[in-house]
């Protein structure tokens, strides 16, 4: 079955510099979600999109933007990246309109390195 | 705000126990809750989702158990492996197409 999908696995960014994730959630789910792990912390939401509307806000640096586009895939884009910006960023797709359990399905995560 | 927390943090247990592992949550207005295993520096696995309708869901091994009124959870693993050695999360959202807010995770370790 096809997995929601992440790239790149990893990035490497010095200080100051901008960094693109990009989502690609299981085909026909129509939401999206964004999480940021640090290291030894559990995850911690970002953002979320349904239908290409953000649908829900976390604790995200305004630094950060994320958009989900017309074929559902979505992008995180991070300007001025701090030391603290290092973490795992997971990406999450649901199927709102068929899924009653509404189960959010992780990707395999985006390994950011800011040096 | 809704705030889950996980005992206990670190557990090793010998090979063949079964183990107990508690998820706590503030909020019991739940829409569902969700068990995650997460191998160290990995992505994470969903192993059980259990709606707030239901009070326990199975799969193989795992059997995981919903109590909303005293805003806990359970996740039992039968006959533990070296394999199952991982961290497990669980995570509680409180709505459809609502953020998953996670525990603090207990690490699991399961020896020989």
């Amino acid at each position: 079955a096809a997995g929601v999908i992440q790239s790149p696995r990893h990035l490497i960014k010095e200080k100051r510099e901008t960094a693109t994730l990009k989502c690609y959630p299981i085909p026909r789910h129509d939401t999206v979600y964004w999480y940021q792990q640090g290291p030894g912390q559990d995850p911690q939401f970002l953002i979320s999109f349904y239908e290409k509307m953000q649908s829900d806000k976390g604790s995200i640096p305004d630094r950060f933007s994320a958009q989900q586009f017309s074929d559902y895939h979505s992008e995180l884009n991070m300007s001025s990246l701090e030391l603290g910006d290092s973490a795992l960023y997971f990406c999450a797709s649901s199927w709102l309109a068929g899924d009653a359990t509404d189960t959010q399905y992780f990707g395999p995560g985006t390994r950011l390195t800011v040096l | 705000k809704q705030e889950v927390t996980q005992i206990p943090a670190a557990l090793s247990v010998p090979e063949g126990e079964n183990l107990v592992l508690n998820c706590s949550f503030t909020d019991s207005a739940i829409y569902n809750l969700q068990w995650f295993r997460q191998d160290p520096g990995k992505g994470l696995t969903s192993l059980l989702l259990i709606q707030s309708s239901q009070r326990e869901q199975t799969s193989g091994r795992l059997n995981a158990s919903l109590d909303k009124s005293s805003g806990r959870s359970t996740l039992y693993i039968a006959a533990s492996q070296p394999g199952d050695s991982a961290t497990y999360l669980c995570a509680a959202s409180t709505g459809t197409a609502s953020k998953l807010t996670f525990g603090t995770g207990t690490r699991l370790q399961v020896t020989l």
